[in-house]
């Protein structure tokens, strides 16, 4: 069956911008992740969703970043104003709920100059 | 707060040799412990995990984990790695039972000589 997919898979703004990043999670799975992975790092966790409400938002750097799932399936990260030290990849997962396996997608790279 | 460390960044081995990843981590209560690993131009995909039970973890590809509870340690092993085991791996962990999201370490980048 379909993992869970991002797009776009590269995307590169400029500095002030503002950007969303899609996450389509595996069909059913009730909770879903965010993460992002600089250079050299591990991934780093940023919001946790179960169904359609932030369950732990404790993540996120600042309020320049917010992430929606209004329908309890497709999630939507949205990245106001860029910053240089913003980009990195930004993982998504999902998983069947507490205590189950984590399926990561591929990522989107953002790059802002 | 949650942390993970992982012992080495760069790892090269020859193949058939044995390996061992370090990684601890840092919290008081109930953990779920994880490997992941990253195949080059591939998803990150979970190699073994720790809930309960046995504290020696077997999972895919001939890999396997014990976790030391005492040494809050949960190292990777392979007797014999092959060159197809050329990936970065990493060590994560969440607090059981309480917490969804998962604390990674760092990062193993493991390079296999053929």
């Amino acid at each position: 069956g379909a993992g869970v997919s991002q797009t776009p898979s590269n995307k590169v703004t400029e500095k002030g911008k503002y950007v969303e990043l899609r996450c389509d999670p595996i069909s059913g799975h009730t909770a879903l992740y965010w993460y992002r992975q600089s250079l050299g790092q591990g991934p780093e966790f940023l919001i946790y969703f179960q169904g359609t409400g932030a369950a732990d938002d404790s993540g996120l750097p600042n309020d320049r970043f917010f992430a929606v799932r209004p329908e309890g399936s497709v999630s939507t990260l949205k990245i106001q104003r860029t910053e240089r030290g913003d980009s990195a990849v930004y993982l998504c997962a999902s998983s069947a709920g507490r205590n189950n396996e984590q399926f990561f997608g591929p990522g989107t790279r953002l790059t802002v100059l | 707060a949650q942390s993970v460390s992982q012992h080495n960044h760069h790892v090269i081995l020859s193949e058939a040799a044995s390996l061992e990843l370090g990684c601890n981590y840092s919290y008081g209560g109930t953990v779920n412990l994880f490997w992941y690993v990253q195949y080059p131009g591939q998803h990150l995909q979970l190699l073994l995990k720790y809930f309960s039970g046995d504290p020696l973890v077997k999972g895919i590809k001939g890999f396997e984990a014990e976790f030391i509870k005492s040494k809050f340690s949960f190292n990777l092993r392979k007797p014999s790695v092959q060159w197809s085991d050329t990936a970065e791996y990493f060590c994560a962990v969440n607090a059981g039972g309480r917490d969804d999201k998962i604390i990674f370490g760092k990062g193993t980048r493991l390079h296999i000589l053929p």
